[in-house]
């Protein structure tokens, strides 16, 4: 079965410092997700990015955050000027639309750790 | 505010048992309603899903949920749980017709002892 693959598995950043989240979602899907889970707190949405573009994203999502698919199979989140509360596990996700039969596949995700 | 709500943190049950695991959601439209489940060290797999039609709603690995509009409820069931059900289970909400955001509940750990 297809999966959405992300790197690295754990990343460890001084705070201050820019981190780049990547994600190969599933090859022929279209739509594409960030979301987070604080230790101990819910999975929140993040962004959603569709035909090269962001179709929605929440509050958490300001000016720190970006998204890229820089080519046709990566999607990257950036976080510029980390911060010790960014320390979150990151999923990515990807579905093949947005109609009733097309649910989201999630990678494994990334630890982001902040010191 | 929108929310979903899952009853247990944490539950711990015996092979044969069976399981039901409770969520609430608190939109007032239409919803799209979702269970996922999480393997140690593994990725959110959806377990099942409800869009419309019959309320009872079959999954995969022997799991079902019952989909009761009346209660804004989506609760998760299995009949006799083996110990590979041992998992984080999350239930998650999209509100048809705004995006396709999922919101997830704050999951439920079950674990299935031997």
């Amino acid at each position: 079965e297809p999966e959405v693959t992300q790197t690295p598995s754990h990343q460890v950043t001084q705070m201050g410092q820019e981190v780049i989240l990547r994600c190969v979602p599933i090859s022929n899907h279209l739509y594409f997700y960030w979301y987070r889970q604080i230790l101990g707190q819910k999975v929140e949405f993040l962004v959603s990015f569709y035909n090269n573009e962001i179709s929605e994203k929440s509050e958490i999502f300001d000016d720190q955050f970006s998204v890229e698919r820089p080519d046709g199979s990566n999607f990257t989140l950036k976080i510029r000027s980390t911060k010790l509360e960014d320390s979150a596990m990151y999923f990515c996700a990807s579905s093949a639309g947005v109609q009733n039969n097309q649910p989201q596949h999630f990678g494994d995700g990334t630890r982001l750790s902040i010191l | 505010a929108q929310s979903v709500s899952q009853h247990n943190h944490h539950v711990i049950l015996s092979e044969a048992a069976s399981l039901e695991l409770g969520c609430n959601y608190s939109y007032g439209g239409t919803v799209n309603l979702f269970w996922y489940v999480q393997y140690p060290g593994q990725h959110l797999q959806l377990l099942l899903k409800y869009f419309s039609g019959d309320p009872l709603v079959k999954g995969i690995k022997g799991f079902e949920a019952e989909f009761i509009k009346s209660k804004f409820s989506f609760n998760l069931r299995k009949p006799s749980v083996q110990w590979s059900d041992t998992a984080e289970y999350f239930c998650a909400v999209i509100l048809r017709g705004a995006g396709n955001k999922l919101t997830f509940g704050g999951g439920t750990r079950v674990l299935v002892k031997p």
